[in-house]
């Protein structure tokens, strides 16, 4: 069995501020770990991904992510807040390797907003 | 190149119609999932295909819901009847084989009202 718990619902913060977005994990496997991004009225957009390979993982727009197994938590961080990083963001864990058993579950997600 | 499309982008019907959502999917891609999301219950999986077979769909809600896959380019949702708590966003997904499993391409979803 797997979950994921997003911490906050709601984050606000000034723009070229600090971002915090909070992840736990709980899986019976080696997870693998996501952030997916969501803009109103879109579709969801890979972040970044952590496999197994470096803990801390780089992705697309400044953000990054550390992987923490003593913690089990996959925190999303940015140095400097942007507006156009206001948006729903997503924790992923995939739980199983390979062939068709591959169950994501999602997270409920964290609004971001973004100050000016 | 072209992403995940869905349509119909919006649609509004009256409960008991019926409903067919429309996916085309990556060229290329060998798996396609079809997500729902709502306030109430975040994003959840319905179904998904690979090589246009289904192979879960313990996640259709009911017998109203169906999904066909008859080519690799093309994918249908249909609901029928449809009732007021169908009312979501849909997401069409897609992915090719070897691709990590969480490693999913979107499309922009199709949100659906029923009154």
């Amino acid at each position: 069995a797997q979950s994921v718990t997003q911490l906050d619902s709601h984050v606000s913060v000034s723009e070229g501020t600090p971002v915090l977005l909070r992840c736990n994990y709980s899986s019976s496997y080696s997870p693998s770990l996501f952030w997916y991004v969501q803009h109103p009225n879109k579709g969801l957009q890979l972040l970044l991904k952590y496999t197994s390979a470096a803990t801390l993982v780089k992705g697309i727009n400044g953000f990054e992510a550390e992987f923490k197994k003593s913690e089990t938590s996959f925190h999303l961080t940015k140095p400097s807040a942007h507006m156009s990083d206001a948006a729903e963001y997503f924790c992923v864990v995939s739980g199983a390797g390979g062939g068709s058993n591959y169950k994501l579950t999602f997270g409920k997600g964290t609004l971001l907003t973004v100050n000016p | 190149d072209a992403g995940v499309i869905q349509s119909p982008r919006h649609e509004v019907t009256e409960m008991g119609q019926e409903v067919t959502l429309r996916c085309k999917p990556i060229s290329g891609h060998d798996y396609l999932f079809w997500y729902r999301q709502t306030m109430m219950r975040g994003l959840e999986l319905l179904i998904y295909f690979n090589n246009n077979v289904p192979i879960d769909d313990s996640g259709m809600p009911e017998d109203r819901f169906s999904a066909k896959m008859p080519n690799a380019s093309f994918s249908t949702l249909k609901i029928q009847p449809s009732e007021p708590r169908d009312s979501a966003v849909y997401f069409c997904a897609s992915r090719p084989r070897g691709q990590d499993t969480g490693e999913l391409f979107f499309g922009e979803g199709s949100r659906l009202t029923v009154l």
